[in-house]
């Protein structure tokens, strides 16, 4: 019953441009709490990909971004690559929920 | 390098205690800008949060969970604990453990999970 909308799965060719949204309301992202966004690799522990809606660790490529506004934020992907096949989840606090870190309901990238 | 693993059993009866231990190498525990956290992942489902504990002993934990989650901290063997009682067939997941890290970014307070462990399956059967 998660909070954070995601669409369950998202499609592109090799080199174009994928976007995936994640959908909250005024107890999470449109209190201007952060968004965070993780990919998970089949058989892996997720891992932090975007930070504070759009600040990426050390090592993540620059073609991963994040943005944010009103109730919703946004994970896009340009030059899309085979090895980023994987899922992807969205991650915000809510204060509607005693101060619960709530995740996405996660998106499925596939690499066509 | 900050690295965090799992342990504890992988088999656990119905409306017994699911117990994993988190043994944090490569930095301390006691790190003021660190918070400890488990988070689940059931078969094919996705991530859920089940709390968060402070070096200090101070917890936060999941609502929907609350009732049956004890999570604890021993800063001497650089380790944190989740207990999980009266577990059912609902229970079952992959537990992962992970480092909860405040930044400022741009004079702005942020936290994120950014280091997480191999995670560990917890079957709940009889």
């Amino acid at each position: 019953q998660s909070v954070l909308t995601q669409p369950p799965s998202v499609s592109g060719a090799p080199g174009q441009r994928v976007t995936i949204s994640c959908t909250g309301s005024s107890s999470n992202i449109g209190t201007g709490y952060d968004v965070h966004w993780y990919q998970q690799l089949p058989g892996t522990a997720p891992k932090l990909l975007i930070y504070g809606n759009n600040n990426r660790p050390s090592g993540v490529p620059e073609r991963f971004s994040g943005s944010k506004s009103g109730t919703s934020a946004s994970l896009a992907i340009t030059g899309l690559q085979a090895e980023d096949e994987a899922d992807y989840y969205c991650q915000s606090y809510d204060s509607s929920l005693s101060g619960s870190r709530v995740f996405g309901t996660g998106t499925k990238v596939t690499v066509l | 390098q900050l690295h965090l693993q799992e342990s504890g059993p992988g088999l656990v009866k119905p409306s017994e205690t699911l117990s994993l231990t988190c043994t944090v190498s490569g930095g301390s525990i006691s790190n003021t800008n660190s918070y400890w956290g488990w988070i689940r992942q059931p078969p094919g489902k996705g991530l859920e949060w089940i709390g968060s504990i402070y070096y200090s002993g101070s917890t936060y934990y999941n609502p929907s969970l609350k009732s049956r989650v004890t999570i604890s901290v021993e800063t001497s063997k650089n380790q944190f604990s989740l207990k999980l009682r009266s577990v059912t067939a609902a229970d079952t997941a992959v537990y992962y453990c992970a480092r909860r890290r405040e930044w400022t970014v741009a004079g702005n307070f942020v936290t994120a999970f950014d280091i997480w462990g191999q995670g560990t399956m917890v079957t709940v059967s009889s």
